[in-house]
């Protein structure tokens, strides 16, 4: 069975740009949640998604948004991109949201120049 | 809120065995996981535990002491592929899937 699989791996966007990063769960699994990881910390968490809901959202602003789709795919929206933005984008599915484990995918690199 | 807190780095022998040790403060608990995260790949699952005491998979073991509110992951017989950074992340209340700490990297050295 396929993991969890993200696009794009890598981005380069410029400030104030916007982008969409997209994520596909393991089969089977209804809830997706979303982290940011900076060089050298731990993931941080921005979204979690179950049955297509917003479930819980973490401490980030309104440029930040996500939604989930009838199939359980999702996709996190970043606008008016900020060189703080930079960072690795990862992508978990599981069951219920809150079982364990939660699967990682390999995360998108986004870059602002 | 929540906070974790576990050291920033440990080295150890190839061989040898190694405890990371990780505190954490938190509004409401479900459990502890333990993730690994070689660099440039994607945080791994290793452990987890809800209840008290020590849980066991091969070379890993990880214990929990809820009314400490402390943890560790054991890793016996190193290897030098175990090498990477080691993440404790607290399921808590309200809707936060997972809380991380910073992280240990853990250098294998021959």
């Amino acid at each position: 069975d396929a993991g969890v699989t993200q696009s794009p791996t890598h981005l380069i966007k410029t400030r104030g740009q916007h982008v969409t990063l997209r994520c596909s769960p393991i089969s089977g699994h209804k809830s997706v949640s979303w982290y940011q990881q900076v060089l050298g910390q731990g993931p941080q968490f921005i979204f979690q998604y179950y049955e297509k809901e917003e479930r819980g959202r973490g401490n980030f602003p309104d440029r930040f948004s996500a939604r989930q789709f009838p199939n359980y795919s999702s996709e996190l929206n970043v606008n008016a991109l900020l060189l703080g933005d930079s960072a690795l984008y990862l992508c978990a599915s599981s069951f219920n949201g809150v079982d364990q484990p939660q699967h990682f995918g390999d995360g998108t690199r986004l870059s602002i120049l | 809120g929540q906070s974790l807190e576990q050291p920033s780095e440990v080295t150890a022998v190839e061989g040898a065995i190694v405890q990371i040790n990780c505190t954490y403060q938190t509004s409401g608990f479900y459990g502890l996981s333990w993730y690994q995260q070689h660099d440039g790949g994607a945080p791994t699952f290793l452990s987890y535990n809800a209840l008290d005491g020590l849980e066991e998979t091969g070379r890993f073991s990880s214990f929990l002491s809820r009314s400490d509110s402390y943890g560790y992951l054991l890793l016996q017989e190193l290897q030098m592929k175990d090498s990477a950074s080691y993440f404790c992340a607290v399921t808590g209340s309200g809707n936060t899937p997972l809380v991380f700490g910073k992280g240990t990297r853990l250098s294998v050295i021959a």
